[in-house]
């Protein structure tokens, strides 16, 4: 069964410093991988995607995240965030195979001007 | 195409009430996911349908919980009877195929008092 796992509940940092939020999936085989932000009071967004080819991919509002196969890892990253990043930080995941799409905890981020 | 469509966006409800909870997917899109949000479990996947069919309720909390899909345009997610507990923001996501991202709803925060 696939399962996600989000290091860090809740994070706080100032603006401009960086950011990498870890996520670790469990599934055996092929996946694809999303990272989706939830602003307060709104829904689900697209952040960014993977489905194959380069690991390294680039999202909106200069996020990136990177595949890392051997570690069941896609850490999403942002080099120096803004107070308007404040938000929720989610991590999905679906097996190739099936549609079935299962979300991490979730990670609070919270920007201090 | 106006996204993914909920209704109602809030509901109030005394307990031992039923509930149904509406959702209108993209157009073409032949998946459809229900979510629920809390503040103690995150973001649960409850169940999801392809092509109209329920692929897996495992998520589905209780007998008390129902989800039908009766045509590619609309599926009702229905409580019966409504608890306190079942307090939450649900969410109706839907996705064109299983190696695409999934769209969501603006959501549904049902309270039950």
């Amino acid at each position: 069964a696939q399962s996600v796992s989000q290091h860090n509940h809740h994070v706080i940092l100032s603006e401009a410093a960086s950011l990498e939020l870890g996520c670790n999936y469990s599934y055996g085989g092929t996946v694809n991988l999303f990272w989706y932000v939830q602003y307060p009071g709104q829904h689900l967004q697209l952040l960014l995607k993977y489905f194959s080819g380069d690991p390294l991919v680039k999202g909106i509002k200069g996020f990136e995240a990177e595949f890392i196969k051997s570690k069941f890892s896609f850490n999403l990253r942002k080099p120096s965030v803004q107070w308007s990043d404040t938000a929720e930080y989610f991590c999905a995941v679906n097996a190739r195979s099936g549609g079935k799409l299962i979300f991490g905890q979730g990670t609070e981020l919270s920007v201090k001007p | 195409d106006a996204g993914v469509i909920q209704s109602p966006r809030h509901e109030v409800t005394e307990m031992g009430q039923e509930v149904t909870l509406r959702c209108k997917p993209i157009s073409g899109h032949d998946y459809l996911f229900w979510y629920r949000q809390t503040m103690m479990r995150g973001l649960e996947l409850l169940i999801y349908f392809n092509n109209n069919v329920p692929i897996d309720d495992s998520g589905m909390p209780e007998d008390r919980f129902s989800a039908k899909m009766p045509n590619a345009s609309f599926s009702t997610l229905k409580i019966q009877p409504s608890e306190p507990r079942d307090s939450a923001v649900y969410f109706c996501a839907s996705k064109g195929g299983v190696n695409t991202e999934a769209f969501f709803g603006q959501g549904t925060r049902l309270t039950v008092v």
